[in-house]
């Protein structure tokens, strides 16, 4: 079964200060990986996903299949990238379409 | 405006009492899935159709139920059997596809009273 683990709950850091969240995952396929942003009163929504490899908002992510990581990072923080984050994985398969997520990080930038 | 709504945004539940949810999609989208959120435990998976008249248990599945009458429509009845129904409820919809992603709702805050 895949797992998805964050180690934060909580991560604080300053503005302009570089910015890493955690993400380990346990599947011993191929998977497909996600970032998920919550931010104040908003509805979760997709940040980015690993097979774009794309960069929103100055965030990348890179997968690691040798230790397992899809670590969110971003060079300068900004005040506005406070938010929940979650990572989450697509197994394929059977599981086609279905998402398993992390706990979670609260991510606040103070000024 | 294309999107997914969920209502009510507040219930409140008296113990004993079963209670439905409402998830409507207009994104034409295959798959829809329910999500349980609870602080510290992220999001939890109930249940998820991937076509219509179809639907599978999550992994919290134990006194939910569903239906998938129509595309745009995936209901989540909380029945009296669940233990701890209070937390928020995530309605979410894609096409199917693993790499596109969920469209989310903006989700229900259950309170048993």
């Amino acid at each position: 079964a895949q797992r998805v683990t964050q180690p934060e709950k909580l991560l604080s850091v300053f503005k302009g200060a570089p910015v890493e969240l955690k993400c380990n995952y346990s599947y011993s396929g191929s998977p497909e990986l996600f970032w998920y942003v919550q931010y104040s009163r908003q509805r979760l929504q997709l940040l980015l996903r690993h097979i774009s490899r794309e960069s929103i908002k100055g965030f990348t992510a890179d997968l690691n299949k040798g230790e397992t990581s899809f670590h969110l990072k971003k060079p300068f923080a900004q005040e506005e990238d406070s938010a929940m984050y979650y990572c989450a994985l697509n197994a394929g398969g059977t599981s086609y379409g279905k998402l398993t997520f992390g706990q979670g990080t609260i991510l606040t930038v103070h000024p | 405006d294309g999107g997914i709504t969920q209502s009510p945004k507040y219930l409140f539940r008296k113990e004993g009492q079963n209670v439905t949810l409402s998830c409507e999609q207009n994104l034409n989208h295959d798959a829809m899935y329910w999500y349980r959120q609870d602080p510290g435990q992220g999001l939890r998976l109930i249940y998820y159709s991937q076509i219509v008249n179809d639907f599978q248990k999550g992994d919290i599945a134990e006194g939910y139920s569903v239906s998938r009458e129509k595309k745009e429509s995936f209901p989540l009845t909380v029945t009296s059997a669940q233990k701890n129904p209070t937390a928020f409820y995530l309605c979410a919809s894609s096409t199917g596809q693993g790499e596109t992603g969920y469209t989310f709702g903006s989700g229900t805050r259950l309170t048993v009273v």
